[in-house]
């Protein structure tokens, strides 16, 4: 199985809105509505932001949201703030393994 | 609250066995959900390495999996993973996770380097 492709970076200013794009294939993306989003700071452990493609964790603000249409999957995130600035990782089902995107830097300017 | 936590050598020598194991505390392994193990080389991308449920069947990584086991100890509530014949290139920060069946992580150990080198 090969990497999910997602941009190596994005940026955005305060406020703007950003989208991370994620592509796979019709057997991981395409076939299962099992996206998942991560937000990982430097030294930090990953965090769920996303997951089954557009559903967020109890304490993730409605800022973030995600969506799917056949092999791309994508992360938007409105209203930017400082603490966004951050690597984003997506993450599919692929029936019975994961696989990860190569993740992409988020620029705060 | 559920925590994780990752524990093991942080040095291996090629073409040994690199073995961690995760505690688990605020949940019980055997009341359900997936444990899964990820990495990430320093400077790059996460990685799925496998993972298994309470039941003890396991899902592995396909470009992984002949050097992969991973098991589980009910009793002391933990997992473990033991990655065999490992290289430079097996060099990562581990994660130790809990995950669910459509294959999301809620909750990750710190992670744990291990560095492979003679």
């Amino acid at each position: 199985q090969s990497a999910l492709t997602q941009p190596r970076s994005v940026s955005g200013s305060p406020g703007q809105s950003v989208t991370i794009s994620c592509t796979g294939t019709s057997s991981d993306v395409g076939g299962y509505n099992y996206v998942s989003w991560y937000q990982q700071h430097p030294g930090k452990a990953p965090k769920l932001m996303i997951y089954d493609v557009s559903k967020r964790p109890s304490g993730v603000p409605d800022r973030f949201s995600g969506s799917k249409s056949g092999n791309t999957a994508s992360l938007t995130i409105s209203g930017l703030q400082a603490e966004d600035e951050a690597d984003y990782y997506c993450c599919s089902y692929a029936g019975s393994s994961l696989v990860f995107g190569g993740g992409t830097k988020l620029t705060v300017l | 609250q559920v925590q994780l936590q990752e524990s093991g050598p942080g040095l291996v020598k090629p073409s040994e066995t690199l073995s961690l194991t995760c505690a688990v505390s605020g949940y019980s392994i055997s009341s359900g959900y997936y444990w899964g193990w990820i990495r990430q080389p320093p400077g790059k991308g996460l990685e799925w390495i496998g993972s298994i449920y309470q039941s003890g069947k396991t899902y592995h990584n396909p470009s992984l999996k002949s050097r992969v086991t991973i098991s589980v100890d009910t009793s002391k509530n933990q997992f473990s993973l033991k990655l065999s014949s490992v290289t430079a290139a097996d060099t990562a920060v581990y994660y130790c996770a809990r995950g669910y069946s459509s294959g999301w992580y809620g909750y990750w150990g710190q992670g744990t380097l291990v560095t492979v080198s003679s």
